[in-house]
């Protein structure tokens, strides 16, 4: 168990719908990120947030937003899904928010669009 | 622009024997690389990273390789075990990356026979 949790573990919803992916960082950790895994792009970096500020950013669509609370946990929005937005979304979160900082990862919340 | 990839998708390692996961990576300015194991159901976890400035690193059963001249990095696991089994990503952090950002790799999976 890494100490990131993730809620729901799955979640089957229909096209043009919304949903918010949570995630709880490990405890004393200050940065969470967003990460997506796919079947055919693999797993891509979405976003960083660090003590409630946004830190990094990838290749993320504008139909998805993300924010960190001051209780540190994040939360990522969906908006607008389409079928390839089903994948496995992963948090993982770090003490620091600086490069070569171990990241844990979560177990991920399976996202199936229909 | 920066990519992580791999060369093996699928490798089948009788348990006992070591097993060699390959990955080549793109940016040359990259300085800070990690290999992660994913294991079915679960998230990635880290498993051994490696600066830019060694060519060698040794954990426990593990050693990772880095050849910065041909921009290639490696995974040994000696006395692959079933537990081993599971898909393993290369990830790089690019030296220009803000945040923390990790740029991983396709996969490799790794099926080890009793």
């Amino acid at each position: 168990d890494s100490g990131v949790t993730q809620t729901p573990k799955h979640l089957i919803t229909a096209t043009g719908q919304r949903v918010t992916l949570r995630c709880s960082p490990r405890s004393g950790d200050l940065s969470v990120y967003w990460y997506q895994q796919s079947l055919d792009q693999g797993l891509q970096f979405l976003i960083q947030y660090y003590n409630g500020e946004e830190r990094a950013k990838g290749n993320i669509l504008e139909r998805f937003s993300a924010q960190q609370f001051p209780d540190l946990h994040s939360e990522l929005n969906l908006s607008s899904l389409e079928l390839g937005d089903s994948a496995l979304y992963f948090c993982a979160s770090s003490v620091d928010q600086g490069k070569n900082t171990e990241a844990f990862f979560g177990q991920g919340t399976r996202l199936t669009v229909v | 622009g920066e990519s992580v990839g791999l060369h093996l998708p699928t490798l089948s390692v009788q348990e006992g024997d070591n097993s060699i996961i390959n990955c080549a990576y793109s940016n040359s300015a990259s300085d800070y690389f990690i290999w992660y194991k994913q294991e079915s159901g679960k998230g990635p976890q880290f498993i051994i990273d490696i600066r830019s400035n060694m060519d060698k690193r040794q954990g426990q059963r593990v050693t990772v390789l880095l050849n910065k001249t041909v921009k290639h990095l490696s995974l040994q696991i000696a006395a692959t075990q079933p537990g081993d089994s599971a898909v393993y990503f290369c990830a790089e952090n690019g030296i220009k990356a803000a945040g923390n950002k990790l740029t991983f790799g396709g996969g490799t999976r790794v099926l080890v026979k009793p």
